[in-house]
């Protein structure tokens, strides 16, 4: 246990069917970042949040995803319309990044494995 | 573009010494990560290296060469729980992360 949570675990659903996922990151982590997973690849990088503001959006992105971090702790990710193609893992993690710009791991969360039938 | 290239799949015995190679081009350079990650899971944190040379930590070991653009994971007295991806990550200019797509590293008693 890294200690990032991610609710749910699980999530089946249908094509055309919105889905949210949360993700609790190590409290005093200021990063937050999302990613998707397909099998025998790397993670993906989808967006990342630097306290509440959310810094950067992967240019792959497509609209119907959102993510928001309203207070600077957890974080919410929004699939609208979803697509068999959305089928994957979700990975949270957070880091720590210094005001010098030291660079710190991230933590994962144990990932939301998405299924879109 | 950016890009980091690791072996998609190795095979090594149980108790033998094992090398997993990643390269890398990438935007600047701020450290390099290297994960492990078993099947429907999470990657968990591995090495990190920032400036060139070799860091051991037990019985895995993690180089960094920046001026080739090469890093390596050595990992000794292999154990069926190492049975893993092991995934290449590259911090760039932007502080991004950067992901390989990770070598499957597969253990046989």
């Amino acid at each position: 246990d890294t200690g990032v949570s991610q609710d749910p675990r699980h999530k089946i659903t249908k094509r055309g069917q919105n889905v949210t996922f949360r993700c609790d990151p190590i409290s005093e982590h200021n990063r937050l970042y999302w990613y998707r997973q397909t099998l025998g690849q790397g993670p993906e990088f989808l967006t990342y949040f630097q306290n509440e503001a959310q810094l950067e959006k992967s240019r792959l992105l497509s609209d119907r995803f959102s993510a928001e971090r309203p207070k600077g702790s957890f974080s919410t990710l929004e699939i609208q319309h979803t697509e068999q193609g959305d089928s994957a893992m979700y990975l949270c993690a957070s880091s720590l990044v210094s005001q010098g710009g030291e660079y710190n791991e991230q933590f994962f969360g144990p990932g939301t494995r998405l299924t879109v039938l | 573009g950016q890009n980091i290239d690791q072996p998609t799949e190795m095979t090594a015995t149980e108790g033998a010494i094992v090398q997993i190679n990643c390269t890398y081009q990438t935007s600047g350079f701020n450290g390099l990560f290297w994960y492990q990650q078993h099947a429907g899971e999470a990657p968990t944190f591995l090495s990190y290296n920032v400036l060139d040379g070799l860091e051991e930590k037990g019985r895995f070991s993690s180089f960094l060469s920046r001026s080739k653009g090469y890093s390596y994971l050595l990992l000794k007295e292999l154990q069926m729980k190492d049975s893993a991806s092991y995934l290449c990550a590259v911090v760039d200019s932007n502080y991004q992360l950067i992901w390989g797509a990770g070598t499957k590293l597969i253990i046989k008693p």
